[in-house]
């Protein structure tokens, strides 16, 4: 099984809105991720966590906070977010950090 | 600066009409090199992983191979079906972080 799942898979919120993005993962993974990805754009990563920890932070704007609760579970809190940060948000994980990497189906977030 | 480019951009098939994608990649110490499939609005589906030059994959009508500095995605008698952008991507540099460069990808449309 190589699934990942994220809900919710569309969220429409207001700037002055707080909201989280949840990502799961039953495959023993180690390592999670949160990717952002624009229209006919490639996905660019945010945030890395490894065993539980946080290894990247890719210069994410503060409104964006991951927390990993557990090795199979990862989640985005978002808080005052501006229109442009309206994206396809995915989650991924892997069996460790250089390993291939396996996606969800991502939540559309629009910000109005 | 590590980088990846994908060429063509967009390419047009008649099913049954063979062809290859092209990834070009320029990276220091490279890790891995995986192809994904993605269809509009969906999260990237994994398909190949590529460690070392001369290493080909096959699966279906897709076949990938890498040499020292591009890797090919072979695709025999597409069918509709495998219409989608398919990225590439890199894993480089001194340190497991697991961080992907992604290249642009290259969107196949494949007509009946």
């Amino acid at each position: 099984d190589t699934e990942v799942t994220q809900t919710p898979k569309h969220l429409v919120m207001g700037m002055t809105n707080k909201k989280s993005l949840k990502c799961e993962q039953h495959m023993g993974h180690r390592a999670m991720y949160w990717y952002k990805q624009k229209a006919k754009k490639p996905p660019e990563l945010m945030f890395v966590y490894s065993y539980e920890k946080l290894s990247i932070n890719e210069s994410v704007p503060s409104r964006f906070s991951p927390e990993c609760p557990n090795s199979s579970l990862l989640n985005l809190h978002l808080h005052a977010l501006q229109p442009e940060d309206s994206a396809l948000y995915l989650c991924a994980s892997s069996q460790d950090t250089p390993r291939a990497q396996y996606f969800g189906p991502g939540t559309r977030l629009t910000v109005l | 600066e590590d980088q990846v480019t994908q060429s063509p951009e967009a390419l047009r098939l008649q099913e049954g009409e063979s062809s290859s994608l092209n990834c070009s990649y320029t990276v220091s110490g490279l890790r891995g090199l995986f192809w994904y499939r993605q269809d509009p609005g969906k999260g990237p589906e994994f398909l190949f992983t590529l460690y070392s030059a001369g290493e080909e994959k096959e699966k279906e009508r897709l076949k990938a191979t890498l040499t020292k500095k591009e890797s090919f995605l072979h695709i025999t008698a597409p069918k509709p079906e495998d219409s989608a952008t398919y990225l590439c991507a890199v894993q480089a540099g001194p340190s497991n972080t697991g961080k992907l460069i992604f290249g642009q990808g290259t969107t196949l449309q494949v007509k009946p």
